[in-house]
């Protein structure tokens, strides 16, 4: 069984580019989410994605942005890139539902670094 | 006050050693708890889940719940050098995401 898969793994833009990350989340699997990562703040949750649909959203700037597909596969969009933006990306997956037992695994990331 | 707080590290253990880590959360509404270990470079990955009180055992990994004292812990027994990462204490909030502690470094020494 794949896991979460994230493209591109790494990338490099220029202050005030945007940028598309794209992720498809493990087989059978509805929900997605995003997450930052950086040294100073650590893991901070971006957005969450079920059935295309936004159920809830992290404390960020309206310049990140997000989808979900009919398929499931989600993309998340930086616009306005500043170099504070620059972190690892991670997408997780889960099979979402109100039991406890739904587990979110990660993928493996994408590593945005902005000049 | 934060969500999820863990005990600042870093730790060093000697091989063979126990490592304890600790994390407590504020929501007492929350029901589900996991333990993802991070190496330098890579992608978190599960290593444990707990959503009852009481402990859980997973090979050399014991993860530990207390609800009433809102507080989770993961012993990793015979420590080994692979056991060397940081460990990222999350706490499922409203079904939708994981509150995440800072992280704890744990360094073993052979």
């Amino acid at each position: 069984k794949a896991g979460v898969t994230q493209t591109p793994r790494y990338l490099i833009k220029t202050r005030g580019q945007q940028v598309t990350l794209s992720c498809s989340p493990i087989s059978g699997h509805r929900s997605v989410s995003w997450y930052q990562q950086t040294p100073g703040q650590g893991l901070q949750f971006l957005f969450e994605y079920f059935s295309e649909t936004q159920r809830n959203k992290g404390n960020f700037p309206g310049r990140f942005s997000g989808r979900q597909f009919s398929n499931s596969r989600s993309e998340m969009n930086v616009s306005t890139l500043e170099l504070g933006d620059s972190a690892l990306y991670l997408c997780a997956s889960s099979s979402s539902g109100p039991t406890p037992g739904n587990t979110i695994y990660f993928g493996e990331g994408s590593w945005l670094t902005v000049v | 006050q934060k969500e999820v707080e863990q005990n600042s590290g870093p730790l060093s253990v000697p091989e063979g050693a126990i490592a304890s880590l600790n994390c407590t959360y504020s929501d007492r509404g929350s029901q589900s708890f996991f333990w993802y270990r991070q190496y330098s470079g890579k992608s978190p990955e599960l290593i444990m889940s707990i959503y009852s009180n009481g402990d859980k055992e997973d090979g050399r990994f014991t993860a530990q719940l207390n609800k009433a004292s809102q507080y989770v812990s993961l012993l990793i027994r015979d420590s080994q050098p692979s056991d060397s990462a940081t460990y990222l204490c999350a706490v499922k909030i409203n079904d939708y995401k994981l509150s995440f502690g800072a992280g704890t470094t744990v360094t073993v020494r052979a």
